[in-house]
């Protein structure tokens, strides 16, 4: 069982489509990223929610628009993708805090994306 | 900026066997910390031991320990009496805190286990 639940798992879209990606823990958790990952490649960073606030926005085009309404939730919502888009996003969150800034990801299941 | 190498892009053993796979690491941060993930076919990234970098002492969660080696930027993991349920991609990752909580990966090894 993962503690970090992505929906959907799955996900087909066509370029001019509109859809979000969402991530959910409860482990009280207040920092919150996103990965991409590629096949047979590492995950690659793309954002940071730090306390409900974006701290780190690594280059990620604007097609991606990530969203943090709260504490326990984050969004990627997606617009005019690309095929190249294609692949796993992961989500993860670790405290944040005082002694815990070196503290280990905990990573979701990911959604495997498709665009066409 | 930081840099992992893990130069074992696939590695294959037979189950009960000790295996060692190698990392190595290059960052100007002075305050750091690495970690090991495993990566099943069931895609959730899993940690698997971390080390910090001012401890010189090696980690080590049961079966599986560390060799670090801070001078010659050098994080090995070791895999003792492995088991079927250890085949997986394994990423070397470093840590930093740069505003945030950045992780930076190797590029993995397929690690198999033969029964």
């Amino acid at each position: 069982d993962t503690e970090v639940t992505q929906t959907p798992k799955h996900l087909v879209m066509g370029m001019t489509n509109k859809k979000s990606l969402k991530c959910e823990q409860h482990m009280g958790h207040r920092a919150m990223y996103w990965y991409k990952q590629k096949a047979k490649k590492p995950p690659e960073l793309m954002f940071v929610y730090s306390y409900e606030k974006l701290s780190i926005n690594e280059s990620v085009p604007s097609r991606f628009s990530p969203e943090c309404p709260n504490s326990s939730l984050l969004n990627l919502h997606l617009h005019a993708l690309q095929p190249e888009d294609s692949a796993l996003y992961l989500c993860a969150s670790s405290p944040w805090g005082p002694g815990s800034y070196n503290s280990p990801l905990h990573f979701g299941n990911g959604t495997r994306l498709t665009v066409t | 900026a930081q840099t992992v190498t893990q130069s074992q892009p696939e590695m294959s053993v037979q189950e009960a066997e000790t295996v060692t796979l190698s990392c190595t690491y290059d960052t100007s941060e002075s305050n750091y910390y690495l970690f090991w993930y495993k990566q099943p076919p069931s895609r959730q990234m899993i940690l698997v031991i971390r080390q910090e970098a001012y401890k010189q002492q090696n980690a080590t969660e049961n079966r599986f320990s560390v060799n670090f080696q801070k001078a010659a930027k050098s994080f090995s993991l070791k895999i003792s009496d492995s088991q079927l349920g250890d085949t997986a991609m394994y990423f070397c990752a470093l840590g930093v805190i740069q505003g945030a909580q950045k992780l930076v990966f190797g590029q993995g090894t397929r690690l198999t286990i033969n029964p």
